[in-house]
């Protein structure tokens, strides 16, 4: 039972426009969120995050956008660049941000072209 | 300021061997976190442990794997008795007390068991 759902397995976008990956979560429990970048033959690299007390937080060309009602989560990055083409990963945890456990997604596998 | 280190970057163990994968956390850290990652999935939790305490070990299976943490020296993930199904990258990511889950991953492990 998939608890964190990323239903896009690439997405393809031209430099310089939105990229927007998306996420889906099932357990009302979540209730801290995280994005990871992967390049290949690396770990995974944080990112940015959200408490799920906020529906927005914002770092440069990174955002993140929460909406609990309908248990999705989003990353905008804008302008993209070519360098941003990695697999994104959404996590999610139930700890409240402390430190524990997390459920990562499949991943989403961001292609941008110049 | 070294990150996580993993060592060996690749292991090829025969089925039945042992495997031992290396994680070094980065200065400071007394928080280690294993997941792996399966071929076409998400990482997946394993294991949390601080200097000398296992902490979580919900996500470790029953039989033939262990961690540990000891106060001096790396983390050490051990499979015993290795089969096809180990086969996988293993990550380790480190934290200090109190940051929250946004924390470090290091290059990861890629067992392959023949």
């Amino acid at each position: 039972d998939q608890q964190v759902k990323q239903n896009s397995p690439s997405l393809s976008v031209q430099e310089g426009r939105i990229s927007i990956l998306n996420c889906d979560y099932t357990n009302s429990m979540f209730d801290y969120f995280l994005w990871y970048k992967k390049y290949p033959a690396e770990g995974p690299t944080f990112l940015i995050s959200i408490s799920s007390i906020k529906d927005k937080n914002e770092d440069g060309r990174f955002t993140v956008f929460l909406n609990k009602s309908a248990k999705h989560l989003s990353l905008h990055i804008v302008p993209s660049q070519p360098g941003d083409s990695a697999v994104y990963f959404c996590a999610a945890s139930v700890r409240g941000g402390s430190q524990g456990n997390l459920i990562f997604g499949k991943g989403t596998k961001l292609s941008v072209k110049p | 300021n070294a990150g996580v280190m993993q060592n060996p970057r690749h292991l090829v163990r025969r089925r039945g061997q042992e495997a031992r994968l290396r994680c070094s956390p980065m200065k400071g850290h007394s928080h280690v976190y294993w997941y792996r990652q399966l071929p076409e999935e998400g990482l997946k939790f394993m294991v949390y442990l601080q200097k000398e305490n296992i902490i979580d070990e919900s996500g470790m299976p029953k039989e033939r794997f262990s961690a540990e943490f000891p106060k001096e020296g790396p983390s050490i993930l051990r499979i015993q008795q290795v089969v096809r199904g180990d086969s996988a990258a293993y990550f380790c990511a480190s934290s200090p007390p109190g940051q929250g889950l946004g924390y470090t991953f290091g290059s990861g492990t890629r067992l392959t068991v023949v």
